[in-house]
């Protein structure tokens, strides 16, 4: 298994801002996943974090809005830059431990409101 | 293409009344399927996978290859199923490619 914290839990952000969310697992993962999730609604991938390799994002997404880092195998951040009120969203970090294991594990997610 | 698909946003029954929610999949290979859940204030969770056969909390779901689906069942819903329930397929290489969520509401 795996046990994902993830903060900040919530935030209210001026517009224009930018704001930066950690993902902390217990184990060494090959792979973070980052997601946003409307509240009550479908899961969005934003982009895959890969240690030692930029990230891969989704159509849609870009790396000017969403850097990501991936500093080490159990460590992964998500900026939101230039934050909108399109913005306001659930950001979820989440991992599948292995080929093995196929469960996905999430963070309890981070709550953001742009205003 | 591999792809998800639940076609209800919103269930809502009565507390006592079976529950189905649907779910059906387009993939290639020999699919690994899980339904997650996502209770109140809550992180999203497993719920059950289709390899272990298992009922949790008093829900099936059973793979169907031949009408592709993996649908989640339970004959007797409860007020604290209430939730959002997303199907899930995973790809392999660590990926899972996640379902549109059905919210599921048990009126008392």
């Amino acid at each position: 298994s795996a046990v994902i914290s993830q903060k900040p839990s919530r935030d209210i952000c001026q517009r224009g801002t930018s704001l930066t969310i950690q993902c902390q697992v217990d184990s060494q993962v090959t792979m973070m996943f980052w997601y946003r999730q409307q509240p009550g609604q479908s899961l969005t991938l934003i982009a895959t974090a890969n240690q030692g390799s930029e990230a891969t994002y989704e159509s849609g997404f870009v790396i000017d809005k969403f850097p990501i880092s991936r500093p080490n195998l159990t460590f992964s951040t998500l900026t939101v830059s230039n934050m909108s009120p399109e913005d306001s969203s659930i950001y979820l970090c989440s991992v599948v431990p292995g080929d093995v294991n196929t469960e996905a594990f999430f963070g309890q997610g981070t709550r953001l409101t742009v205003v | 293409a591999q792809r998800v698909t639940q076609p209800e946003k919103l269930l809502s029954v009565f507390k006592g009344a079976p529950v189905e929610l649907k779910c059906n999949y387009s993939y290639s290979g020999s699919p690994e399927l899980f339904w997650y859940v996502q209770y109140s204030r809550q992180r999203l969770q497993l719920l059950l996978r289709h390899i272990s056969r298992e009922s949790i909390k008093g829900f099936t779901a059973d793979l169907n290859k031949g009408e592709t689906s993996f649908h989640l069942k339970k004959p007797f819903a409860q007020e604290e199923d209430s939730a959002m329930y997303y199907c899930a397929l995973y790809t392999g290489g660590f990926k899972t490619i996640f379902g549109a969520g059905t919210r599921l509401f048990v009126k008392a």
